[in-house]
């Protein structure tokens, strides 16, 4: 079964700082890789997603991800983060025949003056 | 604004009780997905309905139960409610049945059981 570890559940970082969150999956398949943002009461917005192609991939708000194979993770990354990045952030995956998505635990960003 | 309405945004009720949550997808949509998300569990995939057919199950209890009308609103009926129950549940909707397709997430309703 799929399974997604998000490796940190809580990265403070002050304000212009560069920040990445982990995130490794175990699935033996082609996958399907997002991240995925929530900030305070509010649902998820999909930041980017992996599904086939070029490993690094570029999404909203300054967000980037790359998806290496053979360590089995899609690390999410940020050069300059901003106090309004704080949010808490999901790593999901799904299997490419699947029709459902597994996410992490999830990761609080917090952003710091 | 993600085009995904839920109602009611608060519930609380007692336990034994009997819910019902609803969705709006965006406009277009023709999918509907239902996650729970709870301290404890976090964010899991309950059901999936695609243009009123139910398409793919998660770790949804036999006390719940859900439903897409001709509209394609969404239900979804919790019963016989037990204070582990208490959790913020979100709808999505996307375009098609397809996984690799984003899913659109309301803002959620989050249940209360006294």
């Amino acid at each position: 079964a799929q399974s997604v570890t998000q490796l940190d559940s809580q990265v403070p970082v002050f304000e212009e700082a560069p920040v990445e969150l982990r995130c490794n999956y175990s699935s033996s398949v082609s996958v399907y890789l997002f991240w995925y943002v929530q900030y305070p009461n509010q649902g998820l917005q999909l930041l980017l997603k992996y599904l086939s192609g070029s490993t690094l991939v570029k999404g909203i708000n300054g967000f980037e991800a790359e998806f290496n194979k053979s360590q089995t993770s899609f690390h999410l990354r940020k050069p300059s983060v901003h106090i309004s990045d704080t949010a808490e952030y999901f790593c999901a995956v799904s299997d490419a025949g699947a029709q459902k998505l597994v996410f992490g635990q999830g990761t609080r960003l917090t952003i710091n003056p | 604004d993600s085009g995904v309405t839920q109602t009611p945004k608060h519930l609380i009720t007692a336990t034994g009780q009997r819910v019902t949550l609803r969705c709006s997808p965006r406009s277009g949509d023709l999918s509907v997905y239902w996650y729970q998300q709870s301290l404890d569990q976090g964010l899991q995939f309950l059901i999936q309905y695609y243009n009123g057919e139910e398409r793919a199950k998660g770790n949804i209890l036999e006390r719940f139960s859900a439903q897409q009308f001709p509209d394609l609103h969404s239900e979804l009926n919790l019963s016989s409610l037990e204070l582990g129950d208490s959790a913020l549940y979100f709808c999505a909707s996307s375009a098609t049945d397809r996984v690799n397709q984003p899913q659109h997430f309301g803002d959620g309703t989050r249940l209360s059981i006294l």
